[in-house]
């Protein structure tokens, strides 16, 4: 099993609807990343967050540290938000992150 | 630009060859992170340093790769005797480790070095 488990794989969704991308953790985490994948590989951090919950914009993300699960919301979809989302979590004294697989996002018009 | 930047983006090569990709991070950053990610999976931690030392090393880093940071800024990550199975995207990334708690610091992404080994 991996460390940190992402769901779902891939989701299609229509212009306009709310979005939800889960991730599980099973290791002892300082913080956890959203990060977001375009084609052609660059990666861009969303939210580093290690409590609670972070907004930006249309993107909302929480964590539950308890439970060690987090989720990445957006509203309000876009077709220009379909790429890759990846979670990762910080777990060693040396601050190499843990991905997750990742989830495919397909906003349709 | 003042972001993390790779050279080459790029990189077709033929089995058995040697490569050398190269990292600059963001000026004042002092830790440096490669990753190595393959089709459809996440990335995979290499190796990180902390300015010009190498302070882990994945298990994945066999002995054909080789990365180095001289002068604490730039790094460079050799693969010899390249095979097929090193085709992959290979990122960098970098972060203060300084000022805030360690385990806190966000890492900025570099856009990556494709590698094809053919």
């Amino acid at each position: 099993k991996n460390e940190v488990e992402q769901s779902p794989q891939n989701l299609t969704a229509q212009e306009g609807e709310f979005i939800t991308i889960n991730c599980s953790y099973s290791v002892g985490i300082s913080a956890l990343h959203w990060l977001q994948q375009h084609p052609g590989g660059g990666i861009v951090s969303l939210f580093m967050l290690s409590s609670g919950k972070k907004k930006h914009g249309r993107l909302i993300a929480t964590i539950n540290i308890q439970e060690k699960h987090s989720s990445l919301h957006i509203t309000a979809s876009h077709p220009r938000d379909s790429a890759v989302y990846i979670c990762a979590v910080r777990g060693g004294s040396q601050g190499n992150l843990i991905f997750g697989k990742g989830t495919k996002l397909s906003v349709k018009p | 630009d003042t972001g993390v930047s790779q050279d080459p983006r790029h990189k077709i090569t033929k089995r058995g060859q040697n490569v050398t990709f190269r990292c600059d991070p963001i000026s004042e950053h002092n830790r440096l992170y490669w990753y190595r990610q393959t089709l459809g999976q996440g990335p995979e931690f290499l190796t990180y340093f902390q300015n010009e030392a190498q302070l882990e090393k994945s298990r994945l880093l066999s002995d054909r790769f080789s990365a180095e940071r001289p002068k604490g800024s730039f790094s460079t990550l050799e693969i010899q005797r390249t095979e097929q199975g090193d085709s992959a995207m290979y990122l960098c990334a970098s972060s203060t480790g300084t000022r805030l708690p360690i385990s806190y610091n966000e890492q900025f992404f570099g856009p990556g070095t494709r590698l094809t080994v053919l």
